[in-house]
């Protein structure tokens, strides 16, 4: 069975603090990485998506990923209180397979 | 921006009858998904639609679902007896590309109750 493992929460940071979430994955085929934020009774938002070994910024969001260690990370600066929600890390099991498979998220909440 | 639509927001059915959600996806999109998200719990895949044919499905989709796109617009999710544990938020999604080269846009969802 292909898993995605995320820390459940909640991760808790001030305002204005860097939140980093993480994510592992078992599937060492896996190629293509995404992450969605999902706010309570919402559908997953796009935030990023990263294929390549290393870092990719896009704003105040930074993904890592390690395919060696199988692990992918989102940083997220200047934290602020909009930015409450349940992250999702997803994967793509392997190229050509037309689906995602999601962690169970991290709750992140930001205390202003 | 374009953004992919679903109707009904919330249904309501008795246990045992057919339920059809519905879904527009993205107008210049080609790929075309179904999940699952039971309250409390991860987001599933249930089926992937690509060229007028299921690409993947997974063991959730058994012979209780199907999928069609009745025309160039509509994306539907078909459960034909519905169970209690059917009860759920579905999602549609829709993409341009396939996944190594594009990304999945998720619609607002049904609420799928079965009582």
């Amino acid at each position: 069975q292909k898993e995605v493992e995320q820390n459940s929460g909640p991760l808790s940071v001030p305002e204005g603090a860097i939140a980093s979430l993480n994510c592992t994955y078992s599937d060492r085929g896996s190629q293509s990485f995404f992450w969605y934020r999902q706010y309570s009774g919402k559908s997953p938002e796009l935030i990023m998506f990263i294929y390549s070994n290393g870092d990719k910024e896009d704003g105040r969001f930074t993904a890592q990923l390690n395919k060696a260690s199988q692990y992918v990370s989102l940083l997220i600066r200047d934290s602020q209180p909009s930015d409450s929600a349940t992250y999702l890390c997803a994967v793509n099991p392997f190229t050509g397979f037309q689906k995602l498979v999601f962690g169970t998220g991290t709750r992140l909440l930001v205390s202003p | 921006e374009p953004e992919v639509t679903q109707t009904p927001s919330h249904q309501v059915t008795q246990m045992g009858q057919e339920v059809i959600l519905r879904c527009v996806p993205i107008s210049n999109h080609l790929y075309f998904y179904w999940y699952r998200q039971i309250l409390g719990q991860k987001v599933e895949f249930l089926v992937s639609f690509y060229n007028n044919e299921i690409s993947e499905k997974s063991e959730i989709f058994d012979d209780q679902f199907s999928v069609e796109r009745p025309d160039g617009s509509n994306f539907t999710l078909k459960i034909r007896s519905t169970k209690l544990e059917d009860s759920a938020m579905y999602f549609c999604a829709s993409g341009g590309r396939p996944i190594g080269a594009d990304t999945q846009y998720f619609g607002p969802g049904t609420r799928l109750t079965v009582l």
